[in-house]
């Protein structure tokens, strides 16, 4: 009954492949995340989606596509991957609050390029 | 200069002692203030979500806000090993802007 799951959570991959990173939550939240975090522990937002639609594109290489098949799934796929693309991934939902938003945050996706 | 700083520690306390952590902001639009707890190989979780100035307490935790100085804090009283943990500050202007994090500060309370 995890409320945001992403699989897998471990990828070891070599350059220039293509892979997946799924995200699923049951909390019923209408907005989902792509973070970043880099080895200093700084996260970054990539995406952002509501109900579907994307909200929020930071300045990401286009290498990276999310796709929001439904407002519980956003998954991320990454083409031609590169070294500087070995990070941690974290998807999010989020519940609004009043006039406020607060983030529900999976477990990561260790990405590492080969 | 990043929109939040935020020391990266390490802090090191013994077990008991009240931990600080604070955050430094630029931009004045802030208005709600949040602090996470991140474990080692976890996603970060929601401690503490406030909104504008002032104090919220919750078990031994407590958030300040100060507005006027752009400055949050988070202390934990009573600390034990288990709050080990990297503390990151987030802030956002309102639901739908981007959440802003700090860079986060490793806590270590030892036995």
């Amino acid at each position: 009954d995890t409320a945001v799951s992403q699989t897998p959570k471990y990828l070891v991959t070599q350059m220039g492949n293509d892979k997946s990173i799924k995200c699923e939550q049951n909390l019923g939240h209408d907005t989902m995340y792509w973070y970043k975090q880099d080895s200093k522990k700084f996260l970054k937002i990539m995406f952002s989606y509501n109900n579907k639609e994307l909200i929020i594109n930071e300045t990401v290489p286009n290498r990276f596509s999310p796709k929001s098949p439904d407002k519980a799934h956003l998954n991320l796929h990454i083409n031609s991957l590169e070294l500087g693309d070995s990070a941690v991934y974290f998807c999010a939902s989020s519940q609004i609050v009043g006039s406020g938003e607060k983030l529900f945050f999976g477990s990561g996706t260790q990405l590492s390029v080969l | 200069q990043k929109e939040v700083e935020q020391d990266p520690g390490p802090l090191s306390v013994p077990e008991g002692a009240i931990v600080s952590l604070n955050c430094t902001y630029s931009n004045s639009a802030f208005q709600y203030f949040m602090w996470y707890r991140q474990y080692s190989r976890k996603g970060p979780e929601l401690l503490m979500y406030t909104y504008s100035s002032g104090n919220k307490e919750d078990g031994r935790f407590t958030a300040q806000v100060d507005k006027s100085s752009k400055y949050i804090s988070l202390f934990i009283r009573d600390s034990q090993p288990s709050d080990s943990a990297t503390y990151l500050c987030a802030m956002i202007k309102a639901a739908g802007n981007k959440l802003t994090f700090g860079g986060g500060t490793r806590v270590l309370v030892k036995p």
